[in-house]
């Protein structure tokens, strides 16, 4: 697509409930980023990943949040049994990034999405 | 692991004039880049102006610029002829220059909120 595409763009849950955001990158990007941002504050890093393997995990909170990618393509946040604190909006970003042998040879900046806002009541 | 400090949570400017946002950072790393993103009410983030932490020459993109202060660990963000449109949150950011797969995040600053008065 033209854009990164996050969905959906805002989701009130219960607190108890498991939910799940949804980020399609751009087409051909091969890294994707996971972050978050509390009410004024700047956006926390997540997770990243580099095709469907995800070498850098150590910004998920908790074991409540797991994610998930589907080759080059589609990747899903899953926040289980959702606290009042997880309420945030959650951006996805993704970017050009290949790689061969195991080597990154570049990358060339990052997309955001506008992000899914939820609120956990 | 690096930080970034943004210290001004809000600052505002009258159209027309010219404002300065400041970033300072911390690491321990020689070779990296800064980035200054916006953030309108649209919640996505643009990228306004990039840096390498090589390159001695101060960034510029049309009404945008950066005083880069390597040794002193210094990035603000100057905004010339503000205009009505520049309203926005703006985030500071580092990335590690390394290639290893653990150094490809952006790490952000809490932001500084910009209003335009017109």
């Amino acid at each position: 697509g033209a854009g990164v595409s996050q969905s959906p763009s805002n989701k009130v849950t219960e607190k108890g409930k498991d939910v799940e955001l949804r980020c399609d990158p751009i087409s051909g990007h091969t890294a994707l980023y996971w972050y978050r941002q509390r009410l004024g504050q700047g956006l926390e890093f997540l997770i990243y990943f580099q095709g469907n393997s995800a070498p850098d995990k150590s910004g998920l909170p908790s074991d409540r949040f797991s994610a998930e990618r589907t080759g080059e393509s589609v990747s899903t946040l899953t926040i289980q049994r959702t606290q009042q604190e997880d309420s945030a909006v959650y951006l996805c970003a993704s970017s050009f990034s290949p790689r061969t042998g195991g080597f990154l040879l570049a990358n060339y900046g990052y997309t955001f999405g506008s992000g899914t806002r939820l609120t956990v009541v | 692991a690096q930080t970034v400090t943004q210290s001004q949570p809000e600052m505002s400017v009258q159209e027309a004039e010219t404002v300065t946002l400041s970033c300072t950072y911390d690491t321990s790393e020689s070779d990296y880049y800064l980035f200054w993103y916006k953030q309108p009410p649209s919640r996505q983030m643009i990228l306004v102006i990039r840096q390498e932490a090589y390159k001695q020459q101060n960034a510029t993109e049309n009404r945008f610029s950066v005083n880069f202060q390597k040794a002193a660990k210094s990035f603000s963000l100057k905004i010339s002829d503000s205009q009505l449109g520049d309203a926005a949150m703006y985030f500071c950011a580092y990335r590690s220059a390394k290639w290893n797969q653990g150094a490809q995040k952006l790490v952000f600053g809490q932001g500084t909120r910009l209003t335009i008065n017109p």
